[in-house]
């Protein structure tokens, strides 16, 4: 079935740092892909998102690529403030029939706390 | 526009009680999905319903589970006899449709403590 697999944390960065957080997945067929965002004592909240290879999601200065030849929809962004400090959800959806028709396979989710 | 709700948004039940969750999909939305958010197994789909289609209860844990949605947009999950390994946040969603690009509206949670 389909999968995903994010990068273990917690991450802690200094405000201003650089942010990757790895997600890569396993599917079968053509899956879109999202990252969602759990501020703390909200929900979830979809971040970005790319729907087919090559795409580029980006959505308050995070990016991301959806890379078909590695599988990969790896979340960045440039330069960190301490208002990011919350739980990252990698996703998949796939669109095809079959059994995972509709629904969001999730990551195990990644706490980033940014600090001053 | 209003947003998905949920209710109750806290419920403490003893361990062998029934309990229901209430959900309140975005109007006009025709996918609902029910997930639960736990320590242990992160987030898990459990159901989800498009338009008068059969439910996909593919992600169930028990038959103490079931779901069902009344008129094309409340829906209700329910838990029959409690246990304390249903502890977690249960969350709802709903979508205008459910293709792959189609994004889901998560709602606030119902946190479930079974004591």
């Amino acid at each position: 079935g389909d999968s995903v697999t994010q990068m273990e944390g917690p991450v802690t960065l200094s405000e201003e740092a650089f942010l990757t957080i790895n997600c890569t997945y396993t599917a079968t067929g053509y899956p879109s892909l999202f990252w969602y965002v759990q501020y703390p004592g909200e929900g979830l909240q979809l971040l970005l998102k790319a729907t087919k290879a090559d795409d580029k999601g980006s959505n308050k200065g995070f990016e991301a690529t959806y890379r078909k030849e590695t599988t990969s929809f790896h979340l960045e962004k440039g330069s960190v403030q301490v208002s990011d400090s919350a739980v990252y959800f990698c996703a998949l959806k796939n669109g095809w029939g079959g059994t995972s028709y509709g629904k969001l396979t999730f990551g195990q989710g990644t706490i980033l706390t940014v600090h001053p | 526009g209003a947003g998905v709700s949920q209710s109750p948004s806290n419920k403490v039940t003893e361990k062998g009680k029934d309990v229901e969750l209430r959900c309140d999909p975005i109007s006009g939305h025709t996918a609902l999905y029910w997930y639960r958010q736990s320590l242990g197994q992160g987030l898990e789909f459990l159901i989800y319903f498009q338009g008068n289609s059969a439910p996909d209860k593919s992600g169930l844990p028990s038959d103490r589970f079931s779901a069902e949605r009344t008129g094309g947009s409340v829906s209700t999950l329910t838990i029959q006899r409690t246990q304390q390994e249903d502890s977690a946040v249960y969350l709802c969603a709903s979508s205008s449709a459910s293709g792959s690009s189609y994004e889901q509206y998560f709602g606030p949670g119902t946190r479930l403590t079974v004591t």
